[in-house]
């Protein structure tokens, strides 16, 4: 059963433009939900979070918005930059120490 | 701050030997560690949760004999792959939860290891 997942494998954005990557979970006792971003052979790093009693969060060019009810997260990057290309995956957490992963969603820049 | 290495980044080894992989919070202290195994295109799998002086808690179809933790301070978390087999071959991820700062959920990760078993 995935709890967290992201729909889409991959996303193709152009430079400058707004990336906006999504995260559906299905465990209503998440309260807290993470975004990181990966390299290839590197561990992930981490970007933005959000509590499950805000609807948004916002870090330089990255925010994070969440949608309780539709149990739906998703994070936007603008403008997106050369460098923000890699595999991004969102988490979740309900007070159990755990983080429960998506299966990643690997994004592309284009020039 | 929230820095996390792991060494060695990566290691080949024949198989039946142990290899010994180690995971340092270099500036905050870690209770709580994490071991990750990550497949080529796949998402990453808790491996086992690992607390400081406590026995770890392994993930169900993780094989505690095969896979050993040690956490045996603040700072340092320690995974042994014992008697290795080309199928243990992959790329494992230590995290740790800094308790001091922010959310104590957020996991700050490791660079990762890079095990081939021939």
């Amino acid at each position: 059963d995935q709890q967290v997942k992201q729909n889409s494998p991959s996303l193709s954005v152009q430079e400058g433009r707004i990336s906006i990557l999504n995260c559906d979970y299905t465990n209503s006792m998440f309260d807290y939900f993470l975004w990181y971003k990966k390299y290839p052979a590197e561990g992930p790093t981490f970007l933005i979070s959000i509590s499950s009693i805000k609807d948004k969060n916002e870090d330089g060019r990255f925010t994070v918005f969440l949608n309780k009810s539709a149990k739906h997260l998703s994070l936007h990057i603008v403008p997106s930059q050369p460098g923000d290309s890699a595999v991004y995956f969102c988490a979740a957490s309900g007070g159990a120490q755990k983080l429960v992963f998506g299966q990643g969603t690997r994004l592309t820049i284009n020039p | 701050g929230a820095v996390v290495s792991q060494h060695p980044s990566w290691v080949i080894c024949k198989s039946g030997t142990s290899v010994k992989i180690e995971c340092r919070s270099l500036d905050f202290q870690a209770t709580t560690m994490f071991w990750y195994r990550q497949f080529p295109k796949q998402s990453l799998m808790l491996m086992a949760t690992s607390n400081e002086g406590s026995k770890a808690t392994y993930e169900q179809g993780v094989e505690k004999d095969k896979f050993l933790i040690n956490h045996a301070s603040l700072t340092l978390s320690t995974l042994t792959v014992t008697s290795a087999h080309p199928e243990d071959s992959s790329f494992y991820i230590c995290s740790a939860r800094d308790g001091g700062q922010g959310h104590t959920d957020t996991q700050y990760f490791g660079p990762g290891t890079r095990l081939t078993v021939l």
